[in-house]
């Protein structure tokens, strides 16, 4: 059974760009959460679809948005973006919305802002 | 506001010892944690975890306790080997809040041979 699979892996913008991220979910899967890893601030929730539905938010600024396609998979994307969001984002899916559910994480899309 | 925290945030043992990591939380809602282990270059994986009706829970190597009115766990690893050397990370949620996890800083592991 494939992983988790993240797009790009790797990527690089300039301050004030947009960039869009995007996650496919192991198959059946019909939860994903996104997750920022960054040295100073750890491991960050961002927020979390399932069934095509926003579930949960973290306390980030409106400029990160997310949707989820019917077929689970999910796209992220940071508008207008800052220094401070370089950072390591990482995908998570699990079965459905019961947190008692593994779930299971990308590999990551490495971004870069300078 | 930090409500999972956890230390030491690095860690050294020889091959054979044993690694111990320990969270503790804030929020008593909390009533699933679970432990990841991250390699460089790749997402966390799920190591073990447990739930609050539970004081303790053994998979191999690896063994959670749970002290509830203390509202800490920690992570024993036993017999660590180099290829444990890892960043070991906690978490918690609420089945209320869904998938959403609140991990703790990180604990950077490494097991000399």
């Amino acid at each position: 059974k494939a992983g988790v699979t993240q797009t790009p892996r790797y990527l690089i913008k300039t301050r004030g760009q947009q960039v869009t991220l995007s996650c496919s979910p192991i198959s059946g899967h019909r939860s994903v959460s996104w997750y920022q890893q960054t040295p100073g601030q750890g491991l960050q929730f961002l927020f979390e679809y399932f069934s095509e539905t926003q579930r949960n938010k973290g306390n980030f600024p409106g400029r990160f948005s997310g949707r989820q396609f019917s077929n689970s998979r999910s796209e992220m994307n940071v508008s207008t973006l800052e220094l401070g969001d370089s950072a390591l984002y990482l995908c998570a899916s699990s079965l459905t919305g019961d947190s008692y559910y593994e779930q299971y994480f990308g590999p990551g899309t490495r971004l870069t802002v300078t | 506001q930090q409500q999972v925290k956890q230390s030491p945030q690095s860690l050294i043992v020889q091959k054979g010892g044993i690694s111990i990591i320990n969270c503790a939380y804030e929020n008593t809602a909390f009533d699933y944690f679970p432990w990841y282990q991250q390699f460089p270059g790749k997402g966390p994986a799920l190591l073990i975890a447990i739930r609050p009706d539970v004081s303790e829970k053994k998979e191999g190597r690896f063994t959670i306790s749970f002290n509830k009115s203390a509202k800490q766990f920690s992570l024993h690893i036993m017999d660590s080997q180099p290829g444990d050397s890892a960043t070991y990370f906690c978490a918690a949620s609420t089945q209320a809040a869904g998938n959403k996890l609140t991990f703790g800083g990180g604990t950077r592991v490494l097991v000399k041979p």
